[in-house]
């Protein structure tokens, strides 16, 4: 299996712009993370997705960001319009869930953000 | 609020002998906890994890040990081998949610 694959690598871009991350997870996996790392904030979790289905979005920063999963192969996460303080390693990650939750999460290498 | 912390930013080994990361919990309702290990520019991978109805779990090199009762948990790495340096994060669940402590940079010298 290739792991969690995650697109572009790295993104700079103009303040204002429209931003798209793009996520393939595990096959087999249903259930998909999308997180944030910051120095300032540590690694911190953005959105869930169970079976396509957002559960929480709780830790998306602000209207400005959108998630969405249309099928059990592939997710966006969309900035626009973005800001510099969006810059950051947005990471993906893939889990099976089982019966008492989706506990090893496997981990895409990230896309390094730059919001100038 | 931090429900994971990992208060040592850094640490640094001699090749050969044990490194112990720590970390400290605050959420009685984890009942899952785990190490990842973070190269620089990949994404986070699983190390090992624990459930909380245990105190210790083995992996070759890899030990985690729980204490419940203080809510701290660590990862003993031995023999530390110049490959281990990285940065370990300690998560914890309730569920399917991860909470992530910050972090620590652990340096192995030859």
């Amino acid at each position: 299996d290739a792991g969690v694959i995650q697109s572009p690598r790295h993104e700079v871009t103009e303040m204002g712009q429209e931003v798209t991350l793009r996520c393939k997870p595990i096959s087999g996996h249903n259930s998909l993370f999308w997180y944030r790392q910051t120095m300032m904030r540590g690694l911190e979790l953005l959105i869930y997705f169970n079976n396509n289905v957002p559960i929480d979005d709780s830790g998306m920063p602000e209207d400005r960001f959108s998630a969405k999963m249309p099928n059990a192969s592939f997710s966006t996460l969309k900035i626009q319009p973005s800001e510099p303080r969006d810059s950051a390693v947005y990471f993906c990650a893939s889990s099976r869930i089982f019966d008492r939750g989706a506990y090893e999460q496997y981990f895409g290498p990230g896309t390094r953000l730059t919001v100038t | 609020d931090q429900q994971v912390k990992q208060n040592s930013p850094s640490l640094s080994v001699q090749e050969g002998r044990i490194s112990i990361l720590n970390c400290d919990y605050t959420n009685s309702m984890f009942d899952y906890f785990l190490w990842y290990k973070k190269y620089p520019a990949e994404g986070p991978t699983f190390l090992i994890s624990i459930s909380s109805i245990k105190d210790k779990n083995e992996d070759g090199r890899f030990t985690v040990f729980l204490n419940k009762s203080a809510k701290h948990l660590s990862l003993h790495i031995v023999p530390s081998q110049p490959g281990d340096s990285a940065v370990y994060f300690c998560a914890a669940t309730a569920g399917n949610m991860l909470t992530f402590g910050g972090g620590t940079r652990l340096m192995v010298k030859p």
